[in-house]
């Protein structure tokens, strides 16, 4: 089956670690986006890849960081420098750039800062 | 710039009872408009989407949204609920603003009651 895989699910986190969000995807999709949701706020764009070896920051990309060394994945580091970092994190992707079509999303990961 | 606005924050409603959920955007630009829902700690999953044509899209579960270009508005609806609705609910818009980007809004939970 085709689809993008996150893991952990749920993820704790002390207070001043960095942490990687896992995200994987076998659709042969170029573009890849990190989503940060919290209750109320709808979803916001943290990261997001057009290519391989590219990436740009979205609107709330202070105190995160990428990767895109392959194709199929685009971790995320949520690093100490995010000061609110507790929230559900969302990977989704697209089979071209141009957004007429579907965004595939997985199904998260939760990370709670303790 | 481009914003969504889904007014409702929960919609309660009664089993077999019908039910709409308000969105209404705002954009300079031409732009594609969407419904996403997400069941309980999972990721969004497309219901439907316009891009072109006939104003009146359905999905395969009996949704169906109208655009209204002079109203900006995307309202979705169902004549009859089900207890499996119970979902949050995400309109998002796409637009080209230098890059294709998804605007979306902060959802509606709708609550269907027994």
């Amino acid at each position: 089956d085709g689809g993008i895989t996150q893991s952990p699910k749920y993820l704790f986190r002390k207070e001043g670690q960095n942490v990687t969000l896992s995200c994987e995807q076998n659709l042969n999709h170029d573009a890849m986006y990190w989503y940060r949701q919290d209750p109320g706020q709808g979803l916001r764009l943290i990261y997001y890849s057009q290519i391989v070896n590219d990436f740009q920051k979205g609107d709330i990309a202070e105190g995160y960081s990428v990767s895109r060394e392959k194709k199929e994945s685009f971790p995320l580091t949520v690093t100490s420098a995010q000061k609110n970092p507790t929230a559900f994190y969302l990977c989704a992707s697209s089979s071209g750039t141009v957004l007429t079509g579907e965004l595939f999303f997985g199904e998260g990961s939760r990370l709670t800062v303790l | 710039a481009q914003s969504v606005t889904q007014l409702d924050s929960q919609v309660p409603v009664f089993e077999e009872a019908p039910v709409e959920l308000r969105c209404n955007y705002s954009s300079s630009v031409s732009v594609y408009l969407f419904w996403y829902v997400q069941y309980p700690n999972q990721g969004l999953q497309l219901l439907l989407k316009y891009l072109s044509g006939s104003t009146l899209v359905e999905s395969i579960n009996g949704f169906e949204a109208e655009f209204n270009k002079s109203q900006t508005s995307f309202h979705l609806r169902k004549p009859s609920v089900h207890i499996s609705d119970t979902a949050e609910y995400f309109c998002a818009v796409s637009a080209y603003r230098g890059t294709y980007k998804y605007i979306f809004g902060t959802g509606t939970r709708l609550k269907v009651l027994a």
